[in-house]
């Protein structure tokens, strides 16, 4: 079975430029999560989808990120202008189902590493 | 500020000797995993405990979820250096999805 694939697996670019990266889950995973890693830090999650509806981006900082799942498969994540604070590891993840209480499986895919300049 | 407290934050041991790192936070969880990352890789899931005082083993390694739902631990017996990496705990507490603390780095010396 194919893991979750991320695209690219390192990005470096200058403050105020753009950026994106894409990601394809595991098919049939139905959950798509995008976190974000900073070094020495734990994965912050940025936007979860439960197919193609959005079903949590509180911690999404939305003035200059954004991300989209269309079709319920492949997903974007946008950063607008970017920022130094915004180098950091990009990481997608894809769970089959959420099930309140019980815990899911999060598969990860390798991660984008963003270096803002 | 850290919803989940791990420590310690660095552990660097010998081959062979025994570890425990911990995870705590002041929330109750409904459920808690442990994952395990390696440089350039996106964390892989250990184990997910859900009942208080619940205990799960795998292999060398020993789970417990605290009586309280609050706390976790990670026992690991006689180390080796393929257990090297940053360990993870991420609680769930409805209605939000998990979240992650900051990580044990742990470093297994041949």
């Amino acid at each position: 079975e194919a893991g979750v694939a991320q695209s690219p697996r390192y990005k470096i670019i200058e403050k105020r430029q753009s950026v994106a990266f894409w990601c394809n889950p595991i098919s049939g995973h139905a959950t798509l999560y995008w976190y974000q890693q900073i070094l020495g830090q734990g994965p912050k999650l940025l936007i979860q989808f439960q197919n193609n509806g959005v079903v949590d981006d509180s911690q999404l900082p939305k003035d200059r990120f954004s991300a989209e799942r269309l079709k319920g498969v492949d997903s974007t994540l946008k950063i607008q202008p970017a920022k130094l604070e915004d180098s950091a590891v990009y990481l997608c993840a894809s769970s089959f189902l959420r099930l309140a209480g019980g815990g899911h499986e999060q598969f990860f895919g390798p991660g984008t590493r963003l270096t803002v300049l | 500020t850290q919803l989940l407290e791990q420590s310690p934050q660095f552990l660097s041991i010998q081959e062979g000797e025994n570890l425990t790192v911990y995870c705590n936070s002041s929330s109750v969880f409904s459920s808690l995993q442990w994952y395990r990352q390696e440089p350039g890789e996106g964390p892989v899931l250990l184990v997910t405990v859900v009942t208080g005082g619940e205990v799960k083993k795998l292999k060398r390694l020993t789970f417990q979820f605290g009586d309280a739902r609050k706390d976790s631990s990670l026992h690991i017996t006689a180390a080796q250096p393929g257990d090297t990496g940053l360990y993870l705990c991420a609680g769930e507490s409805l209605p939000r999805d998990m979240r992650f603390g900051a990580g044990t780095r742990l470093t297994v010396k041949p």
